[in-house]
């Protein structure tokens, strides 16, 4: 079975660092495009960033570049984000999403078809 | 960066009705254009991509629609567990990747 699982949330001051991780299971996150969205409690998803299949490419959402960083394990097929000075506004739900993409023609499509149950990150003194 | 807009932001209906949820791109995204739905305290999940291709297992009563900047969802009769929050999501420009403020579907 496919799947990911989220781990490493938790309340942390602000300023702080954590380091959310993401298990995959049923397939390799070295073949896959991943992302990391997020979800503040009763509001909209918000992409926060993507690394690509062998990691030579990130990118990040303008409100967390410079502080988050994201990066995988192969070898224990894992996806990580790690936040450092960490911020109230910060506080969410942390998904880890796979990116199945696909070409039809000469256009290339993807989406995010796999994704864990997420973990709560809080940011609070 | 480019904006999704979806409308409404909330619908009170009930089962066995159609439902319809629109989409719009502050610029053209061609046929770039996902759905999801997502249930409370659940992650979201795959509907609808490319703007009209049913993902595998997803019931045929969720039909997508729409190229350029205007988009729909439709569900063509409501059922009880299709009670949720729906979210268009752009892949056009990948930085950033943006989502709609989502569409709460609620019971009446």
């Amino acid at each position: 079975e496919v799947q990911l699982v989220e781990s490493g949330g938790g309340l942390v001051q602000p300023g702080g660092s954590l380091r959310l991780s993401c298990a995959a299971s049923g397939f390799t996150v070295s073949n896959s495009w991943m992302h990391w969205v997020r979800q503040v409690p009763g509001k909209g998803l918000v992409w926060v960033s993507r690394i690509n299949s062998d990691g030579s490419s990130t990118s990040y959402a303008d409100s967390v570049k410079g502080r988050f960083t994201v990066s995988r394990d192969n070898a224990k097929n894992t996806l990580y984000l790690q936040m450092n000075s960490l911020r109230a506004e910060d506080t969410a739900v942390y998904y880890c999403a796979r990116d199945y993409r696909f070409r039809d023609g000469d256009n290339y499509y993807f989406y995010m078809d796999v994704w864990g149950k997420g973990t709560t990150v809080t940011v609070s003194s | 960066d480019i904006q999704m807009t979806q409308s409404p932001s909330s619908l009170s209906t009930s089962v066995g009705d159609r439902v319809t949820i629109t989409c719009r791109a502050s610029q053209t995204i061609s046929n770039y254009l996902n759905w999801y739905q997502q249930k409370a305290g659940k992650a979201p999940s795959l509907l609808i991509y490319a703007a009209s291709s049913l993902q595998s297992g997803v019931p045929s009563r969720f039909s997508g629609s729409g190229s350029g900047t205007d988009f729909t969802l439709t569900i063509s009769s409501l059922q009880p567990e299709d009670f949720a929050t729906y979210y268009c999501q752009q892949s056009f420009s990948t930085h950033p990747l943006t989502f709609g403020g989502g569409t709460k579907v609620e019971i009446k």
